[in-house]
């Protein structure tokens, strides 16, 4: 089984709005990825956590909160938006950080307005 | 930072022909994977490959790691209407412990459509 699970599957806040978005996996993978997806093109890495401690974060901006509960949970905290972070939120894990396969899951699809 | 070029951007073919698609870069990776992705999904992983040279299939699919390391191909056969999709390489490098550790580089994709 290489399945990634995401909640919700569509979001739509306002920009004084926090929210969460959710990912799991029971694959037993040790690392978890976040990324933003803008339509038709490729996916961009935000963040990387490796046996829950955060390994990566590509100069996100702080309204982007991640948090690794356990080894199976991904979060990813949302506060003070902005209409240009409207995108497709994917998660992905891998066995461990480094040159494994990565499984996404089927996104959050995030409007702010 | 690095880069992949992939090629083509899109292509519009009929059902029962053969595709091919490709990706350069001007860096060395360590691993090649392929994805792909339909409308409002997430990528779906098709095919990895993990060393120099490699052909691996997966059904209709094949996939090459250029001798190289810095290109790879992806052919699909006698295509069908549910082949339609974004098609992603991506590469890694193995760089234990440095910035680029864990992270794919992706190429701009190609989006096929297939003409019943």
């Amino acid at each position: 089984d290489t399945e990634v699970t995401q909640t919700p599957k569509h979001l739509v806040m306002g920009m004084t709005n926090k929210k969460s978005l959710k990912c799991e996996q029971h694959m037993g993978h040790r690392a978890m990825y976040w990324y933003k997806q803008k339509a038709k093109k490729p996916p961009e890495l935000m963040f990387v956590y490796s046996y829950e401690k955060l390994s990566i974060n590509e100069s996100v901006p702080s309204r982007f909160s991640p948090e690794c509960p356990n080894s199976s949970l991904l979060n990813l905290h949302l506060h003070a938006l902005q209409p240009e972070d409207s995108a497709l939120y994917l998660c992905a894990s891998s066995q461990a950080q480094g040159s494994y396969e990565q499984y996404f899951g089927p996104g959050t699809r995030l409007t702010v307005t | 930072g690095q880069q992949l070029n992939q090629s083509p951007q899109s292509m519009f073919i009929q059902e029962g022909e053969d595709v091919s698609m490709n990706c350069t870069s001007s860096s060395i990776f360590n691993t090649w994977l392929w994805y792909k992705q339909d409308p409002g999904e997430g990528p779906v992983l098709l095919i990895a490959l993990y060393k120099a040279g490699e052909l691996t299939s997966n059904g209709r699919l094949t996939a090459q790691f250029g001798i190289t390391r810095k290109d790879s191909f992806l052919n699909i056969s006698a295509s069908i209407p549910s082949d339609v999709g974004i098609y992603f390489c991506a590469g890694q490098l193995f760089d234990a412990g440095g910035t680029s550790y864990g992270k794919l580089t992706f190429g701009q994709g190609t989006i096929l459509t297939v003409h019943p």
